[in-house]
C-alpha cells in the first residue's frame, strides 16, 4: 500500500524567514506529485506538479517555489514568507494524472 | 473567475435523511469530477468520482448525478449519518489531467 508523509506537522514561522516543507511517497514508484494550499476554511488552491524527478510545473505564482530531488520526494520552499503565506500546505500523489490521493497536511502560521 | 461552483456553502439535514450537494462548471473541456471529503484538521479524501462519459455513478450511500448537457453535477448521500459530517469539495480536470480545479465546498452537519 502506498503511505504518504508530509513533515513537519506544523510550522509557526516569521515574516521574512525562509521555508522548506517536504513529501515523501512511500510504496508507489514514479508518481505523479502535486502541491496544493488551502486557506482557513477555503478552497484548495492547486501550486505545483511534478510527472518526474527534476521536472516541477507552476500552477499559480505565490512567490513559492517546488523541486522534486528524488522519484519519491517532492519539496516547497520560499526565501522569503509573507503573512499570506499562513494556511494548510497539502502534498498530493497520483498514479494516472487523474485521482489524486492527498497527504495529512503542513499547518503554517506566519507572524 | 470561478470555473467549479458549489452550492450550498453549508447544509444541515438529519440522521437518516438525505443531503443533496450541488456543483456546476464553465470549462466545457473538464471530463474527470471527483468529490472529495475533508475533516477538520486533515488532508481531503477522495470519496467518488465520474467521468462525463456517465451519468451516474453509485458507492454505496453515496450517488454522483451528472449532466452534461448543463454542466452540472450533484453528489447525494442517503441515509444520512454524524459520521458524514465535513466539508465536501467538488473538483474538475480536462483529459490531460494533473490540473484538478477545486469548488468552494460545502459543509454538511448530521444532527442525530
Amino acid at each position: 500500500a502506498q503511505t504518504i508523509h508530509q513533515w513537519p506537522v506544523a510550522e509557526i514561522k516569521a515574516v521574512g524567514s525562509p521555508l522548506s516543507l517536504g513529501c515523501t511517497i512511500k510504496g508507489k514508484s514514479s508518481p505523479n506529485l502535486y502541491w496544493y494550499w488551502q486557506a482557513t476554511g477555503g478552497t484548495l488552491q492547486q501550486l505545483f506538479y511534478s510527472i518526474t524527478v527534476g521536472q516541477v510545473e507552476s500552477v499559480v505564482q505565490l512567490n513559492l517555489s517546488a523541486s522534486r530531488p528524488k522519484d519519491d520526494q517532492f519539496i516547497l520552499s520560499t526565501e522569503k514568507l509573507l503573512l499570506s503565506h499562513s494556511g494548510f500546505y497539502l502534498c498530493a500523489w497520483s498514479p494516472s494524472a487523474e485521482e489524486q490521493y492527498f497527504g495529512p497536511g503542513t499547518r503554517l502560521t506566519v507572524l | 473567475q470561478q470555473q467549479v461552483r458549489q452550492s450550498p456553502q453549508s447544509l444541515t439535514v438529519w440522521e437518516g435523511e438525505t443531503a443533496i450537494l450541488n456543483c456546476s462548471y464553465e470549462d466545457s473541456t473538464f471530463n474527470y469530477f471527483p468529490w472529495y471529503q475533508q475533516f477538520p484538521g486533515e488532508g481531503p479524501a477522495l470519496l467518488i468520482s465520474i467521468r462525463s462519459v456517465s451519468d451516474k455513478k453509485e458507492d454505496g450511500r453515496f450517488t454522483i448525478f451528472f449532466n452534461k448537457r448543463e454542466k452540472k453535477l450533484s453528489l447525494h448521500i442517503t441515509d444520512s449519518q454524524p459520521g458524514d459530517s465535513a466539508t465536501y469539495f467538488c473538483a474538475a480536470s480536462d483529459s490531460a489531467g494533473n490540473k484538478l480545479t477545486f469548488g468552494i465546498g460545502t459543509r454538511v452537519l448530521v444532527r442525530p
